[in-house]
């Protein structure tokens, strides 16, 4: 069935990095446009990030642009997500999730990853 | 800064019908902003219930459905059942490959 699992969340300390993966299967990954998206403790969903299916095309929100990095490994049916200079308002659980394209919604999520950042 | 707005909180009697809307803090919803709704229950990853404006996910009952009403994309539940409440979020496409989700609006049923 089709699946995206999440990985590599934690506790880290402010300014440090973290690296999240999600693991995609049941599906033709490389067809399709992958999105990050965060829910901070009893806040509402935030877009974080969407790469093309090629990768070729990234896109941030304001609110993590120059410290987020997405990417993708197509041989390996993986999406990642490098969060550098981390914050403390990046404390938030981070759901991967497809769409069929850029302009199409999302239409498969993951369970998602939490992270916490904390001194 | 373009703000997604959605109404915090409704509530609606079981059967009943309610209608969960999504605005601009500049502007009017159109179909270009490919509008779509997801549901959420405490703990759990978001469902998608419909796509650009009015396309249901497979699985999604048809008494969910999507439109623009005026200026605003709308979710309208018609014969709400008690496991309809949850919270429910709406995202817009901006352009440039930018999304950007409102608030959420708490739908109570009772």
């Amino acid at each position: 069935q089709v699946q995206l699992v999440e990985s590599g969340g934690g506790v880290v300390q402010p300014g440090r990095s973290l690296r999240l993966s999600c693991a995609a299967s049941g599906f033709t990954f490389s067809s399709f446009a992958m999105h990050w998206v965060r829910q901070a403790p009893g806040k509402g969903l935030e877009w974080v990030a969407l790469i093309s299916y090629d990768g070729s095309k990234e896109y941030f929100a304001d609110s993590v642009k120059g410290r987020f990095i997405i990417s993708r490994d197509n041989s390996k049916n993986t999406l990642s997500l490098q969060m550098n200079s981390l914050r403390v308002e990046d404390t938030a659980v981070y759901f991967c999730a497809r769409s069929a394209s850029p302009v199409d919604a999302v239409d498969i999520w993951g369970q998602g990853t939490r992270v916490t950042v904390s001194s | 800064q373009t703000v997604v707005t959605q109404e915090p909180s409704f509530s609606v009697s079981p059967g009943g019908t309610v209608t969960l809307t999504c605005g601009l803090s500049s502007g009017s919803v159109s179909t270009s902003y490919y509008p779509s709704w997801y549901q959420q229950t405490p703990g759990q990853a978001p469902r998608t219930l419909i796509s650009s404006t009015n396309s249901r996910s497979s699985g999604v009952p048809d008494r969910f459905s999507g439109s623009i009403l005026g200026n605003k994309a709308a979710l309208t539940i018609t014969g709400a059942q008690a496991d309809d409440e949850s919270d429910y979020y709406c995202v817009l496409y901006m352009g440039s490959g930018i999304w950007v989700f409102g608030g959420g609006t708490k739908l109570t049923v009772l």
